[in-house]
């Protein structure tokens, strides 16, 4: 079945560092892939999402490509805020509908000033 | 655009209680979805809804759990009985028709059994 593995947490940066949050897959098929974060307090958000293999998601200064040979989705971000904080959560989708989702485990980040 | 509504938002009882969860979806969602979220793991699918009837409930654990969708808008989640092991947030998502379209998510319902 399709399952979703993120890197080990929580992380925990400073204010303009560089982010990386690892996330790896497997399915069958050709999964959408997707980044989804949840703030304090409120609902899980749709972040990005990648399609097909070599397409990019991007939204808010984050940015990861679907890498189908090393079954990867990667989560990056140049320079981080303390408004980043969250938590971030890797999925995928096997079939057309994009509500039906896999989940990895998630990834608490912290940004201190 | 209202989002998709959850209540209660907090929610304790007894195990071998029951309970309900309620979800609106946003207005025009066809597609209705129910997840469990126990802490520190992802949100797994609980049951997913087209209209009012179901298309996927193979990891609803039927024995205790049950959901249903009247008329095609809101839908209600019960335990009954409960145990300690349900203890999550449970979240509702609706999305629209069609293929490839978002799924949006409420703030769901976190539930302790003690």
């Amino acid at each position: 079945g399709n399952s979703v593995t993120q890197m080990e947490g929580p992380v925990t940066l400073s204010e303009e560092a560089f982010l990386t949050i690892n996330c790896t897959y497997t399915a069958t098929g050709y999964p959408s892939l997707f980044w989804y974060v949840q703030y304090p307090g409120e609902g899980l958000q749709l972040l990005l999402k990648a399609t097909k293999a070599d397409d990019k998601g991007s939204n808010k200064g984050f940015e990861a490509t679907y890498r189908k040979e090393t079954t990867s989705f990667h989560l990056e971000k140049g320079s981080v805020q303390v408004s980043d904080s969250a938590v971030y959560f890797c999925a995928l989708s096997g079939g057309t509908s994009y509500g039906k989702l896999t989940f990895g485990q998630g990834t608490i980040l912290t940004v201190h000033p | 655009e209202a989002g998709v509504a959850q209540s209660p938002r907090y929610k304790i009882i007894e195990k071998r209680q029951s309970v309900a969860f309620w979800c609106n979806p946003i207005s025009g969602h066809a597609t209705l979805y129910w997840y469990q979220q126990i802490l520190g793991q992802g949100p797994k699918l609980l049951i997913q809804f087209q209209n009012n009837g179901v298309v996927d409930d193979s990891q609803l654990p039927k024995d205790r759990f049950s959901a249903e969708r009247l008329k095609g808008v809101d839908s209600t989640l019960k335990i009954q009985p409960a145990k300690l092991e349900d203890s999550a947030v449970y979240l509702c998502a609706s999305s629209s028709p069609g293929r490839n379209t978002e799924a949006f998510f409420g703030q769901g319902t976190r539930l302790t059994v003690v």
